[in-house]
């Protein structure tokens, strides 16, 4: 059965650091993946996708993620935190090989430090 | 003002009495589908639908009821709500255009069932 893992409930980094937010996924096809972010009492907004294509993908707010089809992973990545960044972020992902449900992680709360 | 809407935003209401929290988008996206968010659950799509007329069964059907009679339209229905139905819900629309695009997500709405 498809599914979406974030090994992290929490990750905490000092602002002007990198930051990593993890996410694997299983699949019986090829996957679409996909991360958002929600802000406090907000609905969930699109960060960036991968579909296919080069496995370095960069988003909004400077956030990029990598693509690694062997480990079967989609981490966030930023190369400077920003307090600004401090949110709860969803890993997704849609399996090709099967139907069109979309599967959520669920949820990694990144806390930027000042 | 490209966006999906969802009303009501808050709602109370007690066991057994049917209600409907309506989802609207004008995008025209085919693509529409419900999830409700708990803690420490992330997001479970209830039900989604590719196109009018055309509904599916997401991870956690029980006790809801969908329909789409209007591209722009997609109720959610509780024919008699129970206590662990209270949580979080979010309507997201998307467009296919060859390929799966990202969500646009409502605002939420917080739903108690006493």
């Amino acid at each position: 059965a498809q599914s979406v893992a974030q090994p992290e409930d929490q990750v905490n980094v000092a602002e002007g650091n990198p930051l990593t937010v993890k996410c694997t996924y299983s699949v019986s096809g090829n996957p679409y993946l996909f991360w958002y972010v929600q802000y406090p009492n907000r609905g969930l907004q699109f960060l960036l996708k991968y579909i296919t294509g080069d496995n370095l993908v960069k988003g909004s707010y400077g956030f990029e993620a990598e693509f690694n089809k062997s480990q079967t992973s989609f981490h966030l990545k930023k190369p400077s935190a920003l307090v600004s960044d401090s949110a709860l972020y969803f890993c997704a992902v849609r399996d090709t090989g099967r139907d069109d449900k979309i599967i959520f992680g669920k949820g990694t709360r990144l806390h930027i430090l000042p | 003002e490209a966006q999906v809407t969802q009303n009501p935003r808050y709602l109370i209401t007690v066991t057994g009495k049917k209600l409907t929290v309506t989802c609207s988008q004008n995008m025209n996206h085919e693509y529409m589908s419900w999830y409700r968010q708990d803690p420490g659950l992330g997001l479970r799509q209830i039900y989604y639908s590719m196109n009018v007329e055309v509904t599916d069964k997401g991870d956690v059907p029980e006790g809801y009821k969908v329909s789409r009679k209007e591209k722009r339209n997609f109720p959610l229905i509780l024919e008699s709500p129970s206590p662990n139905q209270t949580s979080l819900y979010f309507c997201a629309s998307t467009s296919f255009s060859g390929t799966y695009n990202e969500q646009f997500f409502g605002p939420g709405t917080r739903l108690t069932v006493l």
